[in-house]
């Protein structure tokens, strides 16, 4: 069956970059569906940040578009996350999804999550 | 795009039945059938429950349910067990290939 595992470091200094990467198995993300990024906040609810299609389109949730980037490398079956100019209040876990749209629309499966902390 | 409004908690006792709202508007939950609902355990990543509004998908007891009327979705769940209390999710479709969550309701089996 499907699987997403998401990778990337566990803290990054305010005003940089945070890039991570979801390897995904049982599934060639150039075969079809959406691919995404949601995040969660300690504490909080959960965030849609953006997702891609398996052709490469993007769509990014509009207070965090000027600042992120999706990406896929299909020779490796996975797809990135980059957001810039990081600040504390980016300090959440990360998930990655497939997304399951064309006349619906939900995510399936998630990954485990990983936590990414913006400290110095 | 602003979060979709979900009430902070609910309470039920085993056996009972509870319901969870979601309320959006005309551009997300109102317009279109495409709202699904995630269960999150502490520490552990969403799970879908429901999708475009009452489906369930494989797996999922059928004492979980979906329904929606104008630009409030519910979901329901009848029969309450202790496994069952978590935070849970509703997630709507908003045009243009966006989406927005919900802020999330705490589930407490009492």
């Amino acid at each position: 069956q499907v699987q997403l595992q998401e990778s990337g470091p566990g803290l990054v200094k305010p005003s940089e970059t945070l890039s991570l990467t979801c390897a995904v198995s049982g599934y060639s993300i150039s075969s079809g569906y959406y691919w995404g990024w949601i995040r969660q906040p300690p504490g909080k609810g959960l965030e849609w940040i953006g997702s891609m299609s398996h052709s490469g389109s993007t769509y990014y949730n509009p207070s965090l578009k000027s600042r992120v980037t999706i990406s896929v490398d299909t020779s490796k079956n996975q797809f990135s996350l980059k957001l810039r100019s990081v600040t504390a209040a980016d300090t959440a876990v990360y998930y990655c999804a497939r997304r399951v749209v064309v006349a619906t629309d939900w995510f399936d499966p998630w990954g485990q999550g990983t936590l990414v902390t913006v400290s110095s | 795009q602003s979060a979709l409004t979900q009430p902070r908690s609910v309470s039920g006792s085993p056996g009972q039945s509870v319901t969870i709202s979601c309320t959006g508007s005309s551009s997300d939950v109102g317009g279109y059938n495409y709202v699904s609902w995630y269960q999150q355990h502490p520490g552990k990543a969403p799970k879908l429950m429901i999708y475009d509004v009452s489906k369930r998908p494989s797996g999922v007891p059928d004492r979980f349910s979906g329904s929606k009327s104008g630009n409030t979705a519910s979901l329901t769940i009848s029969g309450l067990q202790a496994e069952d209390e978590a935070d849970y999710y509703c997630c709507s479709y908003a045009g243009s290939n966006l989406v927005v969550f919900g802020g999330g309701t705490n589930l407490t089996v009492l």
